[in-house]
């Protein structure tokens, strides 16, 4: 089946500094990525959704100046969490779309971001 | 607008014993259903789906749901728990319109106890 592999899957970094996380679409071309985030005990919410040749959509809420989202290839999209602070840390997922043949969507392994 | 309530926080069962977690929804047109079990501090694995057809649908691992348009229900049932199947279980709908990303339900936690 469809692998999305997420790098890093864990990282700490100090409050100030930027992180980026990459996604990529191992098997097939990911014209669109889902980014989500995730906090403890809670379920999965949408931040963004990354196209290639354009710009990402923001969900309400989401500062798009702090989330930094870029889809430079069909196969990798990045998600940069930018002057980061502690109320940044959070469990980030990336999310490829269902095909028309698999319909179901193809999830990263995520990644467990640490701001000290 | 779409969404997907799962009223039960946490599912305790003995091993050995059948399990339901439960899903509703809520979406305009026919949805697309699907169950996703997380494990700690990874991603999704995907469990199975409802697109359409028969509305008992097997998956992964000994997982079944059934599709109850009436009731506007996929509970995620196993005739069997493992203590391996303890884990956080996600539903999730998505419309039938192209790239559009999954609503999830809030999960339900799972602990199967031996």
């Amino acid at each position: 089946g469809a692998v999305v592999s997420q790098h890093p899957s864990r990282v700490i970094c100090k409050s100030g500094t930027s992180v980026k996380i990459e996604c990529r679409s191992l098997d097939f071309q990911a014209t669109t990525m889902f980014w989500y985030r995730q906090f403890p005990k809670q379920s999965l919410m949408l931040m963004a959704t990354s196209n290639e040749g354009s710009k990402a959509t923001y969900e309400q809420g989401v500062e798009k100046d702090k989330f930094l989202i870029n889809h430079a290839s069909l196969t990798l999209s990045t998600l940069t969490v930018t002057s980061a602070h502690p109320e940044d840390s959070s469990f980030y997922i990336c999310s490829a779309p269902g095909t028309v043949m698999n319909t179901e969507a193809f999830f990263g392994q995520g990644t467990r971001l640490t701001v000290v | 607008a779409q969404s997907v309530a799962q009223p039960e926080d946490q599912v305790n069962v003995a091993e050995g014993n059948p399990l339901t977690v439960k899903c509703t929804y809520s979406v305009s047109g026919n949805p697309y259903l699907f169950w996703y079990v997380q494990y700690p501090n990874r991603g999704l694995q995907f469990l199975l789906k409802y697109i359409t057809g028969d509305n008992l649908v097997k998956g992964s691992y000994g997982f079944e749901a059934e599709f109850n348009k009436s009731q506007t229900s996929f509970h995620l049932k196993k005739p069997s728990a493992l203590v391996s199947d303890s884990a956080l279980y996600f539903c999730a709908v998505r419309d039938h319109s192209g790239n559009t990303p999954l609503v999830f339900g809030k999960g339900t936690r799972l602990s199967v106890i031996a």
